[in-house]
């Protein structure tokens, strides 16, 4: 089973959608967990941390479920600009490292 | 006022040739990693140093080797290079090994 595992889509929504990833990780012990964007031709940048009760930033949801070991990105009245593969990030079992995802893809349609 | 840059940003060169890149992080980061992301788009660490100490040495071929002069930098020399490692690198810190990583631009590497 690999450490961190993603939908690699894609997904295809129209504008105003509400769209859901899920990633699961394989190590219970993980600590840390992230949910990054990149752009095409672009470096992955931090979109959010994810934190044990859940966080919002704005239009964005993060959730974690130890007992599932799964993380969840919400994504609420999708914008063209939020077309991107987002990345699921957990701190491996040696706590020494983040491994990513493969990543989800993304294209948001008017 | 850049928060991790890499230089250079496009390289091309021949099979067999030695080449460096290199990378500088202003944010005071104690961790600064080296990964490779190939035409797959999958992304892979290959080294990892906190506080100038190798941390993370993924399985890549000894062709590659980091150097870590000093806490802000993180160099990255690949010998007689080979067409697989035709790849975009990308260099990232952060405070601490579990903490979260911000991204150099990337070098985007064609051997031919």
């Amino acid at each position: 089973r690999k450490e961190v595992e993603q939908d690699p889509g894609p997904f295809n929504v129209p504008e105003g959608a509400t769209v859901a990833f899920n990633c699961t990780y394989s190590n219970s012990a993980s600590q840390s967990f992230f949910w990054y964007r990149q752009d095409c031709r672009k470096e992955p940048k931090l979109l959010m941390s994810v934190y044990s009760s859940g966080n919002e930033d704005g239009r964005f949801t993060a959730q974690l479920n130890r007992a599932s070991q799964y993380i969840s990105l919400l994504i609420r009245d999708s914008k063209l600009s939020d077309s991107a593969t987002y990345l699921c990030v957990v701190n491996s079992r040696n706590n020494n490292d983040m491994r990513f995802g493969a990543g989800t893809r993304l294209t948001v349609k008017p | 006022d850049t928060a991790v840059s890499q230089t250079p940003k496009y390289l091309v060169t021949q099979m067999g040739n030695d080449k460096s890149i290199k990378c500088e992080q202003n944010l005071g980061h104690d961790t600064m990693y080296w990964y490779k992301q190939d035409s797959k788009k999958f992304l892979k660490i290959m080294f990892s140093y906190n506080n100038k100490e190798l941390i993370i040495n993924e399985t890549v071929p000894n062709r590659f080797s980091p150097k870590s002069p000093d806490k802000a930098h993180l160099n990255l020399h690949i010998n007689s290079l080979e067409l697989g490692d035709s790849a975009v690198y990308f260099c990232a810190s952060s405070q601490s090994p579990s903490s979260e990583q911000y991204f150099g631009p990337g070098t985007r590497l064609t051997v031919t």
